[in-house]
């Protein structure tokens, strides 16, 4: 009963280092998406995969790439983390790409912590 | 293109009073609407959300919002709140043709003091 599960919570980088973040879901959905969080900003999407195989830029995906292994991980990657990519990133997992009279938006993680020093 | 604003960055509010946290949202087509709250540290957990039918539609926590097309609003309401309520909001939309994707306003903090 895990749910959207990301790791790791917590992590701190030094400009110009890079990094992957892990997601990976175990209630069969086929989307799945990387928000980050800043304050007064609310969540703003980075990427997202509307299905295995595909992905997609979302409002701010300057600084990121991301891998749709299989149906269940999602992962974000920072190729040389700035330190405007401090923040708090959630991914988050949904039943359908095409929306539908039951769908109840997303599944989220717990977050990861970021900080580029 | 679609977007969301809510109006308060922070409420605060008494124990046992009533409160309204607002939401307006831009959209060209019909959308889904869904209010999330996030308690500290936390994750984003669903309240409610209104996909077609009864404009008041309720939610967990004894949360409710009403859903008013004309206004383009989505204002979430509870007639006592508790300490325990002390969280952040979030409003967000999804139109039908955006394949899935939330838009999310800007956050609401609301705190009930004592």
């Amino acid at each position: 009963n895990a749910g959207v599960t990301q790791t790791p919570k917590f992590q701190v980088l030094k400009t110009g280092q890079s990094m992957t973040l892990q997601c990976a879901q175990d209630m069969n959905h086929n989307s799945m998406y990387w928000y980050r969080q800043d304050p007064g900003m609310g969540l703003r999407l980075i990427y997202y995969s509307a299905s295995e195989g595909t992905t997609d830029k979302g409002e701010v995906p300057n600084g990121y790439n991301v891998s749709r292994l299989n149906k269940r991980e999602f992962s974000l990657r920072l190729e040389s983390a700035a330190p405007s990519q401090t923040s708090v990133y959630f991914c988050a997992s949904s039943p359908r790409g095409d929306r539908g009279r039951n769908w109840y938006g997303y599944t989220f993680g717990s977050g990861t912590r970021l900080t580029v020093v | 293109a679609q977007s969301v604003t809510q109006l308060d960055s922070q409420v605060p509010v008494f124990e046992e009073a009533p409160v309204e946290l607002r939401c307006n949202y831009s959209s060209s087509v019909s959308v889904y609407l869904f209010w999330y709250v996030q308690y500290p540290n936390q994750g984003l957990q669903l309240l409610l959300k209104y996909l077609s039918g009864s404009t008041l539609v309720k939610g967990i926590n004894g949360f409710e919002a009403e859903f008013n097309k004309s206004q383009t609003s989505f204002h979430l309401r509870k007639p006592s709140v508790h300490i325990s309520d002390t969280a952040e909001y979030f409003c967000a939309v999804s139109d039908y043709n955006q394949g899935g994707k939330l838009i999310f306003g800007q956050g609401t903090e609301l705190s009930v003091k004592p």
